[in-house]
């Protein structure tokens, strides 16, 4: 089973929106709404921002969102800041033979 | 709050067994409302799934690993564990102990993770 496909880098202004995907197949991503978001900084170990498909956890900015559509989900970033600069994993879990759960490639997102 | 804590050897030589151990500060530890991970990421690449397992004992791994991993648990000290047996360098990298909420299936306690390199 592959791994999740993300955009390998973004790069947006300070206040800008930015957009980036994850896609899978119809044993992962669309089959289960199960994705889940992970930011990570250099160094450090990645973070929860948003699981089942769009939901946001206590404590995570509004300015994440997500959503999906068919085997493809995206995570979207608001209002860009300097501290979202940062590696961004997708991951979804898979009932498709392969690992149970299934990580993407990750996202470096770059705030100029 | 919960907390989870990797520990082991840093170096591991080829051929030889990885061995790490994850202590959880938390009640949820035998809950079966959670399971408990462990994810690797070798330097300046993504994450990978290893395996789960619950605190009854009940296991799953990456297919990809399998035939070289076992995990267990110890309830009493709230523990589990991570062995990975006949490592070469591909297997140097940084592991991740984690609590996963199970039936959504997403990650939401996460260690800080402790490098193992193999090498002689």
């Amino acid at each position: 089973q592959s791994a999740l496909t993300q955009t390998a880098s973004v790069s947006g202004s300070p206040g800008q929106s930015i957009t980036f995907s994850c896609t899978g197949s119809n044993s992962d991503i669309g089959s289960y709404d199960l994705v889940s978001w992970y930011q990570q900084h250099p160094g450090k170990a990645p973070r929860l921002i948003i699981h089942e498909d769009s939901k946001r956890p206590s404590g995570v900015s509004d300015r994440f969102s997500a959503s999906k559509s068919g085997n493809t989900a995206s995570l979207t970033i608001s209002g860009l800041q300097a501290e979202d600069e940062a590696d961004y994993y997708c991951c979804s879990y898979s009932g498709g033979g392969g690992p149970l759960v299934l990580f993407g490639g990750g996202t470096k997102v770059t705030v100029l | 709050q919960v907390q989870v804590q990797e520990s082991g050897p840093g170096l591991v030589k080829p051929s030889e067994t990885l061995s790490l151990t994850c202590t959880v500060s938390s009640d949820s530890f035998t809950s079966g409302s959670f399971y408990w991970s462990w994810v690797r990421q070798p330097a300046g690449k993504g994450l990978e799934w290893i395996g789960r397992i619950y605190a009854s004992g009940n296991t799953n791994y990456n297919p990809s690993l399998k035939s070289r991993v076992t995990m267990s648990v110890d309830t009493s000290k709230k523990r589990f564990s991570l062995k990975l047996n006949s490592v070469t360098a591909a297997d140097t990298a940084v592991y991740y102990c984690a609590r996963v909420v199970a039936a959504p299936v997403y990650f939401d306690n996460w260690g800080q993770g402790t490098l193992v390199t193999v090498s002689s």
